[in-house]
């Protein structure tokens, strides 16, 4: 089944310990993207990537990482997450090249931060 | 300015009725507009593609009006598996999706 995959689906931390909320695809997607969607705020992109290695700032980038070392994984990473990064957090991607914008999203990951 | 703004509603409708929902855009240049549907914290998923002037999916009808910037969303003959949140989004770039905070439907019996 086609599917974009993310872990875990709820995730409660403390202040500052670091932590990967890991996204994973099977469609052979080259563009993949991060969002995090707070109340009244809809959902705002974090990070992209547009194929292997290659990654960019979204609209809220700041205290996140991402890497994307093989096509079908885009991790998410928060070294020293706060407590205004508790919020829903999606993983999405499309085929991307221009060729078919639709974007499908994994399950959703909500992420607490004490 | 937000590059996509909605109506955060709730709209609140009998089964049957039908219902429209508009979404206004800021980039003149976007040629690409999506609407999603988002149950209670669950992931969007893609309702429609409007690409050119609008898109009929049965019961379900989308439109574009480039003059005024904005995109609709028709729904007929309203279900109660109808209730949820419909974003609206701006594909400008491809790289970039803006999205609009939803629009809530509730679909009373």
């Amino acid at each position: 089944e086609a599917q974009v995959t993310q872990n875990p689906r709820y995730l409660i931390t403390v202040t500052g310990k670091k932590l990967t909320v890991t996204c994973s695809q099977n469609m052979n997607h080259e563009y993949m993207s991060w969002y995090r969607q707070d109340p009244g705020l809809g959902l705002r992109q974090i990070y992209y990537s547009m194929n292997v290695e290659v990654t960019d700032k979204g609209d809220v980038p700041e205290g996140y990482k991402v890497s994307r070392k093989e096509k079908r994984n885009f991790p998410l990473i928060l070294e020293s997450p706060s407590p205004n990064q508790t919020s829903l957090y999606f993983c999405a991607s499309s085929l991307g090249q221009g060729l078919d914008e639709k974007l499908f999203f994994g399950s959703g990951t909500q992420l607490s931060v004490l | 300015r937000k590059e996509v703004e909605q109506d955060p509603g709730p709209f609140n409708v009998p089964e049957g009725a039908t219902v429209a929902f508009n979404c206004t855009y800021s980039n003149s240049a976007s040629q690409s507009f999506f609407w999603y549907r988002q149950d209670c914290r669950k992931e969007p998923k893609l309702l429609m593609s409007v690409y050119s002037s609008g898109n009929e999916d049965g019961r379900f009808t989308a439109q574009l009006n480039r003059a005024s910037q904005y995109i609709s969303l028709l729904i007929r003959d309203s279900k109660l598996s109808d209730s949820a949140t419909y974003l609206c989004a701006d594909g400008y770039n491809f790289n970039k999706f803006y999205f609009g905070s939803g629009t809530k439907l509730n679909v009373k019996p």
